[in-house]
């Protein structure tokens, strides 16, 4: 029984360039939660989808930052016009659903901005 | 708004030392739950412990245990006799279910160094 997956592992880009990060959950989950992990710091949660919805996107900045779960497929967290700011180690987290209170991380994805 | 607070930003003990890292928390949920998780150097997130508001039992699993305490909104962690690979960063975290109900709200973590 495969854990969260989450690719890459580690990611490089330039400033400008476009961030894709994926996650795919664990099977038979259907929420999804992104979480950001800046250096030294605590987690952040950004958003939390289901299949198809943005249940709540609280965490996320207003600008540049993009996620979807589509209905097939894994949950994509889209990082535009990167800065070096968005260097961060990104989790992704999956659930069954709302009456389960365990959520099961990936190994997360290490973002670099140069 | 919902907080988690770890004070001890880093701690190092020699091994076989028992340690206790605290966490304080925030929250005007009524029914809440709390957490503990371990970050390894290797970078992942593990799960240890959830426990509810509603059950204060304290709880024991080898060498870890944790102690709940409602009056003083703290749920403390302790290793009892550390090893080297206990080192790690410690994350505490909060979940209520009406305030923000979906997602976790951590610490800012403590750094866990054991020496040999």
């Amino acid at each position: 029984n495969a854990g969260v997956m989450q690719n890459p592992r580690h990611l490089v880009r330039r400033r400008g360039q476009e961030a894709r990060l994926r996650c795919s959950p664990m099977k038979g989950h259907s929420h999804v939660y992104w979480y950001r992990q800046l250096p030294e710091e605590g987690l952040k949660f950004m958003v939390y989808l289901q299949k198809e919805n943005i249940i709540d996107e609280s965490g996320m900045p207003k600008e540049r930052f993009s996620a979807e779960f589509p209905k097939e497929g894994p949950s994509i967290l889209r990082i535009q016009q990167v800065v070096r700011g968005d260097s961060a180690a990104y989790f992704c987290a999956s659930s069954p659903g709302t009456q389960y209170n365990e959520q099961f991380f990936g190994p997360g994805t290490r973002l670099t901005v140069l | 708004a919902q907080k988690v607070t770890q004070a001890q930003t880093e701690i190092s003990v020699v091994e076989k030392e028992d340690v206790t890292l605290d966490c304080v928390y925030e929250t005007r949920d009524t029914t809440y739950y709390l957490f503990w998780y371990k970050q390894p150097p290797s970078g992942e997130l593990v799960f240890l412990i959830r426990r509810n508001s509603f059950d204060e039992q304290n709880e024991i699993s080898g060498r870890y245990s944790w102690n709940f305490q409602k009056s003083t909104s703290s749920f403390n962690f302790t290793i009892t006799a550390s090893q080297v690979v206990d080192s790690a960063v410690y994350f505490c975290a909060l979940r209520g279910i009406i305030q923000g109900a979906q997602k976790l709200v951590f610490g800012q973590g403590t750094r866990l160094t054991i020496n040999p």
